[in-house]
Parts: structure tokens; C-alpha cells; sequence
């Protein structure tokens, strides 16, 4: 069993849905939980990193983390077709002493007008 | 833009050459990293910079030897490379390596091996 599970989808919405990327993880000593956004040729970029449970909001952006459940998820309200990208979830790992990151496979997300 | 720079954007090499990646930061950050992006998956961490010091290797091959010669800059030099390390190769910072800091990356180098 993987340590961060991801559905890689594709995921096809229509534009202006609300769009619910998720992940589980295995690891309760995860702390930190991001989400990268990915375009096509270009690096990750960090959308979103929280610590605690709960909800965290940025723009069209929420990022929801249940430790109990191990589980975090990504929601993007009003979907673009500029946000028609590869979504990584990502946690850190304190075991390794550094900033070892975890991530999942990546949701691959196409938002059609 | 990414406040990651690295350079260059493409790379084609034989497997007898010798070349070296680049990324810049000038963020403050103390901490960077090598990452290697194979298609369709995540990215796989190579080597990690704690204060201009390499602290973590991730077995990686020897043909890949990378270098920080200050705390802006971080180089990755290869030779004798393999058609299957063709992928993108992503830098990183971050401000330390303790995990409360946040990695941001470059938008990285895509080699081709030949």
C-alpha cells in the first residue's frame, strides 16, 4: 500500500463546477499537507499548505485536512479552464530528519468551456 | 513566474557528454533540492542542501554530482548519462529543511539523453 493514495483520474468538468480533489495517506506522523499545481512543461507551484485539521481558504481555493481520517482534499470553486492542470497532494515527513516530502500520483484536471 | 530559476530550459546530450543544470534563488531560502520528474508522475527527490552542505543523498548514481557553491545557487553537473535519465529535473528551496517550510520549485530543465 502506497503511503499517499491519489486518484490520478482524468477528471473532465465543466467550466464553473465545483471541482473535489482528494487524498488518503496511511502515515499518522504526517504534519504538513500541500497542494502543487502543475501545468504542462512547467514545475509545481504551491497553492495551499496547512498543518492543523480544518479548513483553510484562498480565492476560489479551499484546502480541508481530517487527521483523524487521514484524509485532505482540494476544492476550487467556479472552475476556469485555466485550471486545467495536474494537482499534487504532498506531506511532509518528519521521520527523515529534513523536509521530506510525500506525494501523491497527482490528479490530472480539465476544465472544458 | 517562479522565483526559481533555473537554466537551461531544454538540454540534448549524447551519453558521452558532460553538462550541468542551474537554479538560482534569491529568496533568503537556506535549504535546496533535486528532484527528478518522470512523465505522468510525481516528482522523486535526489539530493537536499542544508546551509550550502550536502545532507541528504538519495542513492543516487554517481554520473549525477551536484554541487552548491553558495547559498543562491545550486548546480547539478552530469556525465556519462543513461537514455532512461532522460525526465525534468526540478530545483527546490525552501527556508530550512524542517518540515513547518514549504518547498517551492523552479519550472525545471527537461533533459533528453541520446
Amino acid at each position: 500500500q502506497k503511503e499517499v493514495e491519489q486518484d490520478p483520474g482524468p477528471l473532465s468538468v465543466p467550466e464553473g463546477a465545483i471541482v473535489s480533489l482528494n487524498c488518503t495517506y496511511s502515515n499518522s506522523a504526517f504534519q504538513y499537507f500541500m497542494w502543487y499545481r502543475q501545468y504542462s512543461r512547467k514545475g509545481p507551484e504551491l497553492l495551499m499548505y496547512t498543518y492543523s485539521s480544518g479548513n483553510k481558504e484562498d480565492g476560489r481555493f479551499t484546502a480541508q485536512v481530517d487527521k483523524s481520517s487521514k484524509y485532505i482534499s482540494l476544492f476550487i470553486r467556479d472552475s476556469q479552464p485555466s485550471d486545467s492542470a495536474t494537482y499534487l497532494c504532498a506531506m511532509s515527513d518528519p521521520s527523515g530528519g529534513y523536509n521530506k516530502l510525500i506525494f501523491g500520483a497527482g490528479t490530472r484536471l480539465a476544465v472544458h468551456p | 513566474d517562479t522565483e526559481v530559476t533555473q537554466t537551461p530550459k531544454h538540454l540534448v546530450m549524447g551519453m558521452t557528454n558532460k553538462k550541468s543544470l542551474k537554479c538560482e534563488q534569491h529568496m533568503g531560502h537556506r535549504a535546496m533540492y533535486w528532484y527528478k520528474q518522470k512523465a505522468k508522475k510525481p516528482p522523486e527527490l535526489m539530493f537536499v542542501y542544508s546551509y550550502e552542505k550536502l545532507s541528504i543523498n538519495e542513492s543516487v548514481p554517481s554520473r549525477f554530482s551536484p554541487e552548491c557553491p553558495n547559498s543562491s545557487l545550486l548546480n547539478l553537473h552530469l556525465h556519462a548519462l543513461q537514455p532512461e535519465d532522460s525526465a525534468l529535473y526540478l530545483c527546490a528551496s525552501s527556508q530550512r529543511t524542517g518540515n513547518n517550510s514549504p518547498l517551492h520549485f523552479g519550472n525545471g530543465t527537461r533533459l533528453t539523453v541520446t
